[in-house]
């Protein structure tokens, strides 16, 4: 079956460049993540979705960041006016359901700020 | 502030032996706890969990074994396997049903040696 998949896999952006990542969870799966995840590092949290509503963006490290899911499945994170400490692999899980830990991840898109 | 804790950064088994990646933890509020595995290019794929009202889970060559008292799990891979090559995760949850986002390790480089 399909898999998590996110798009593009690699994007080079100029500082003060805006950039849109986008995630396409299993079909059905209530729960959508975000992730950072900076070289030698885990994962680190961004934005959490249940369905379209976004419960928690305390991860979010700027207003710069912004992340949507309008109708419960596609979700897009957008960085706006990039800097290089944003180049990060950028991580998007999804899970079946609330109270279910288990989240599947996508293979991720490289950002890469010069 | 790091609360999940993976101290070997790195390590090598030989082909058949036993593989042991530990991880601590250093929230009590932690109840779920996850481990991960990522080749490189790829996102992290679920392996194995365990609750806190358990002290071990067992899945095929995979155990994981969790000490409350000192905040401590570990993966046990037996026997282990050129494919196990890959880079672990450990990581937790606090399972309050409101957002049941993975607080991730830095991770531990396991390379099988045949």
């Amino acid at each position: 079956g399909a898999g998590v998949s996110q798009s593009p896999r690699y994007k080079v952006a100029k500082r003060g460049q805006d950039v849109a990542l986008r995630c396409d969870p299993i079909s059905g799966h209530v729960s959508l993540f975000w992730y950072q995840q900076a070289l030698g590092q885990g994962p680190e949290f961004l934005t959490y979705f249940q369905n379209e509503a976004q419960l928690d963006k305390s991860g979010l490290p700027s207003d710069r960041f912004f992340a949507e899911r309008p109708e419960g499945s596609v979700s897009t994170l957008k960085i706006q006016r990039t800097q290089q400490e944003d180049s990060a692999v950028y991580l998007c899980a999804s899970s079946r359901k609330t109270g279910n830990y288990e989240q599947y991840f996508g293979p991720g898109t490289r950002l890469t700020v010069t | 502030d790091q609360q999940v804790k993976q101290n070997s950064p790195s390590l090598s088994v030989q082909e058949g032996r036993i593989s042991i990646l530990n991880c601590d933890y250093t929230n009590s509020m932690f109840d779920y706890f996850l481990w991960y595995k990522k080749y490189p290019a790829e996102g992290p794929t679920f392996l194995i969990s365990i609750s806190s009202i358990k002290d071990k889970n067992e899945d095929g060559r995979f155990t994981v074994f969790l000490n409350k008292s000192a905040k401590h799990l570990s993966l046990h891979i037996v026997p282990s396997q050129p494919g196990d090559s890959a880079v672990y995760f450990c990581a937790a949850v606090i399972s309050n049903f409101g957002n049941e986002k993975l607080t991730f390790g830095t991770g531990t480089r396991l390379t099988i040696i045949p």
